[in-house]
């Protein structure tokens, strides 16, 4: 089985400064992983993800998140936020040869002018 | 994109009766279909995988006598509370992946169904 870890729940930011969302993940397999980014009484948007390949994986709305399998890492950053990405971030995994998600409990940025 | 619908998007019912909620994938064929709940300010859990023609697969402590879920078509799922109480009062969120077979799908998220019971 595996798991996720987001490691802060809430990171408030000012506009136009840099944005680092921590993620770590444990399992026994190899695994894919996500980031979802959730606004107010809104379903889950997928941001990007990793499958395979690259190590660096950038998404939409300037997001990207590198893999980096010795530290089973996959934070998520963008280098400079906007007021509009004042959501709920989660970071996902799934078994390679499997559909289900496992999600990290979330992290809440708040992004102030 | 794909898209995934949902409806209600919330309900206010009384403790003791049922709700529906449907779950649609608009412009692609879903096999595999997931609901979650999430509770205020946590994360999603997964109750239940939902395969076409097929019985759900629950996830170890969700009723499957109280989230009844029938996948009826390739796409449409729904998932009923029966007996609605106070404590199921929640978020439920559906998914969907398209039919090629591949683990490395994307799952599609529905917008939510918030649920108050009463």
């Amino acid at each position: 089985a595996q798991s996720v870890t987001q490691l802060d729940s809430q990171v408030p930011v000012f506009e136009e400064a840099p944005v680092e969302l921590r993620c770590n993940y444990s399992s026994s397999v190899s695994v894919y992983l996500f980031w979802y980014v959730q606004y107010p009484n809104q379903g889950l948007q997928l941001l990007l993800k990793y499958l395979s390949g690259s190590t660096l994986v950038k998404g939409i709305n300037g997001f990207e998140a590198e893999f980096n399998k010795s530290q089973t890492s996959f934070h998520l950053r963008k280098p400079s936020v906007h007021i509009s990405d004042t959501a709920e971030y989660f970071c996902a995994v799934s078994e390679r040869n499997d559909y289900k998600l496992s999600f990290g409990a979330g992290t809440t940025v708040t992004v102030r002018a | 994109g794909a898209v995934v619908s949902q409806h209600p998007s919330w309900v206010i019912c009384k403790s003791g009766t049922s709700v529906k909620i449907e779950c649609r994938s608009l412009d692609f064929q879903a096999t595999t279909m997931f609901w979650y709940r999430q509770f205020p300010k946590q994360s999603l859990m997964l109750m239940a995988t939902s395969n076409e023609g097929s019985k759900a697969t629950y996830e170890q402590g969700v009723e499957k006598d109280k989230f009844l879920i029938n996948h009826a078509s390739l796409t449409l799922s729904t998932l009923t509370v029966t007996s609605a109480h106070p404590e199921d009062s929640s978020f439920y969120i559906c998914s969907a992946t398209p039919t090629t077979g591949s683990s490395t799908d994307t799952q599609y998220f529905g917008p939510g169904t918030r649920l108050t019971v009463l």
